[in-house]
């Protein structure tokens, strides 16, 4: 699977939108990107996922160049309860069952700040 | 739907102990997996089982055995416990229908060998 690069730490404002970038420039054409997020100690939490159209449900919205090679989260009103660390997986279902092969790096620890 | 269930949340061993850490899902879901998250790190993939009666390795399977008799539990076994394996455990389930589907996560197992 393709790695992902993500910034290390980011703060927003609370209310505002907060975009969390990451990078995927060896993406292949079958790999989708997951977001998923881990506040404090417990399991992650999915977000959202795409292939290369932008998606949008109840959480977030996720923005893919249209070359794939990178992407964007968007909590579009960012809350106290957003802190937490995200994380920017590619991954391609085809060549895995379900998701066993989602690996999950360090991903952005991101500050709602009051 | 309870989701995820593992047991204890915390533990602490000897070294040498032996030990399950238990897991459950309510969901029919075929996928399931165990990860491992140790302090400032991402989550890496120890074991996962795509059905009753199969099992495969992940990342990071030394010392830490797996079976899967139903659908619904999925244990992980650690033999003799070593120092090396204090972390946070963490069990995921997911359903495949083909599209992708999200991994749903337990609260985790905080899990101490002295």
């Amino acid at each position: 699977d393709a790695k992902t690069t993500q910034p290390t730490s980011m703060d927003c404002a609370e209310g505002r939108a907060a975009n969390l970038p990451c990078n995927h420039s060896t993406i292949s054409g079958n790999e989708y990107v997951y977001w998923y997020r881990q506040i404090h100690s417990q399991g992650p939490q999915y977000i959202i996922h795409g292939l290369k159209n932008n998606e949008t449900n109840e959480m977030a919205s996720l923005i893919i160049t249209e070359d794939r090679k990178s992407s964007t989260l968007i909590l579009p009103h960012a809350t106290l309860r957003d802190t937490a660390v995200y994380y920017c997986i590619v991954s391609d279902h085809l060549a895995n069952f379900g998701n066993e092969k989602l690996t999950f790096g360090t991903g952005t620890r991101l500050t709602i700040i009051p | 739907n309870a989701g995820v269930t593992q047991t204890p949340k915390f533990q602490v061993l000897k070294t040498g102990q032996s030990m399950t850490l238990q897991c459950a899902q309510d969901m029919n879901h075929e996928y399931m997996s165990w990860y491992r998250q140790d302090p400032g790190m991402g989550l890496r993939l120890i074991h996962y089982s795509v059905g009753a009666g199969i099992t495969d390795q992940g990342e990071v399977p030394n010392g830490y055995n797996v079976s899967r008799s139903t659908t619904e539990d999925f244990p992980l076994r650690l033999l003799s416990a070593a120092p090396s394996q204090t972390s946070v455990y963490f069990c995921a389930s997911s359903s495949w229908t083909g599209i992708n589907e999200k991994l749903f996560f337990g609260s985790g197992t905080q899990l101490s060998v002295l």
